[in-house]
Parts: structure tokens; sequence; C-alpha cells
């Protein structure tokens, strides 16, 4: 069974990082694609970015001046870092897994709610 | 604004069909398979139909999806209380070269 467990602060001030994790179980990060993606209020889902296994990322353009992802093979584990965030940052955040280009995510992890406020 | 166009709101009553659209360009929709999720209020969003029509082992036949074109629909026949839910299409964009989705559409069960 596959599971991915998210960990990582909810509540964030204007201008601090947000910092994901997302901890695979039962399955190797090798072959497939791990994404993060936000439903936020009124404006739906919205893809952030992928990383695989060898490190390669991807990023939504909107996004890419701010993010950045990593991965540790030693943990099972992959994470994300959202730079000066603001209000519009406020969402709940996924981690999936996929293949290249497919968006055929099949697991999805819990959802962390990060709520950005002064 | 999402890349893929949904309409906001759809609904129906018990046991009618509800089908949802999904707008897209030639490199989005026009050039890839569509996805669809269901969304519940407190959980992850779950796989519906994937390459245009076809369902995951556990998913009712009462769904179903088509694409023609630019365009695809998710059909829920025989609605019941239980969709009540937002549903998203999904694909890969060839021009923008990232995954884009619709911005859902909020089932309600009259």
């Amino acid at each position: 069974q596959v599971q991915l467990q998210q960990g990582g602060a909810g509540l964030l001030k204007p201008s601090e990082t947000l910092s994901l994790t997302c901890t695979v179980y039962g399955e190797s990060l090798e072959g497939y694609y791990w994404s993060w993606i936000r439903l936020s209020p009124g404006k739906g889902l919205e893809w952030i970015g992928e990383i695989n296994h060898l490190g390669t990322t991807s990023y939504t353009p909107s996004l890419k001046s701010r993010v950045t992802m990593s991965m540790d093979t030693s943990k099972n584990q992959f994470s994300m870092d959202l730079r000066s965030v603001t209000a519009a940052d406020t969402a709940v955040y996924y981690c999936a897994r996929h293949m290249w280009r497919t968006p055929y995510f099949q697991y999805w992890g819990q959802g962390t709610l990060v709520a950005v406020s002064s | 604004q999402s890349v893929l166009t949904q309409p906001p709101s759809a609904s129906g009553t018990p046991g009618q069909t509800v089908t949802i659209s999904c707008s897209g360009s030639s490199s989005s929709v026009g050039s890839n398979y569509v996805y669809w999720y269901q969304h519940l209020p407190g959980m992850a969003p779950k796989l519906l139909i994937y390459r245009n029509n076809q369902r995951p082992s556990g998913v009712p036949d009462r769904f179903s999806g088509s694409k023609s074109g630019t365009s695809a629909s998710l059909a829920i026949s025989g609605l019941r209380s239980e969709d009540e839910a937002d549903y998203y299409c999904a694909a890969w964009d060839d021009s923008l070269t990232i995954y884009v989705f619709g911005g859902g559409t909020k089932v309600t069960v009259l």
C-alpha cells in the first residue's frame, strides 16, 4: 500500500518561507515523478512543480522564481520550499505521485492547510 | 484564471445525469489525454477518469468520460447524494509544458 505522509508548518507570516516534506511509504521514489499541487479558495487546483528520483525538477512559471524542490532518497522523502509567501499562497498543499507528463495523480498526501497572515 | 475552462456549477436531482464540460486548447486537451478528479471537503482529490474515458478500479461505472477535439466531458449518471463534490479536469499542455487544471465544477444534488 503506497502512502504519502506530509509534514510541515501551516501558519506563516508574509515574507516567510513555506517548507513542506512528503515521505513515501510502500514504494521507492525511483521510476516516478513526484509533484506538489495546491488548492486555493476560489481558484481550484494548481500544479506547482515536480521532481524525480534523479533530482530533476520542473516548476510552473508563475512560481518558478520562489520555489525549490529537493529529494532525500535515504529517507524516501521529497520536499518543497516556497519563499516570500503572501496571502495569495494561502491554500491546501498536496504531494502526489505520477508519471512523466501524465497527470495520473494516483496517490496523494493528506494535504497541509497553509495560511499566510500577519 | 485556469487554463482549462469548466462551468463553476452543475446540479441535478437523484437519478438524473449531470454532464460537466472541460474546454482547452490544441496544445492541452487537443493533444493529450484528459483526466478527471473528484474532491470532497477535507479529503485529497480522487482520480475518477484517466486517458479520457478509462476508470480506475473501484470507480463506479456511473462515471464516464469522453473527449472530442479540444473539449472533454464527464458524465455522472444515476446521480446520488454522495456525488456532491467538486470535479476537476486535468491535462498536460505541450506549449506551456506544465500540467493544467480546470477551475473546478461544484456538483449539487438537489
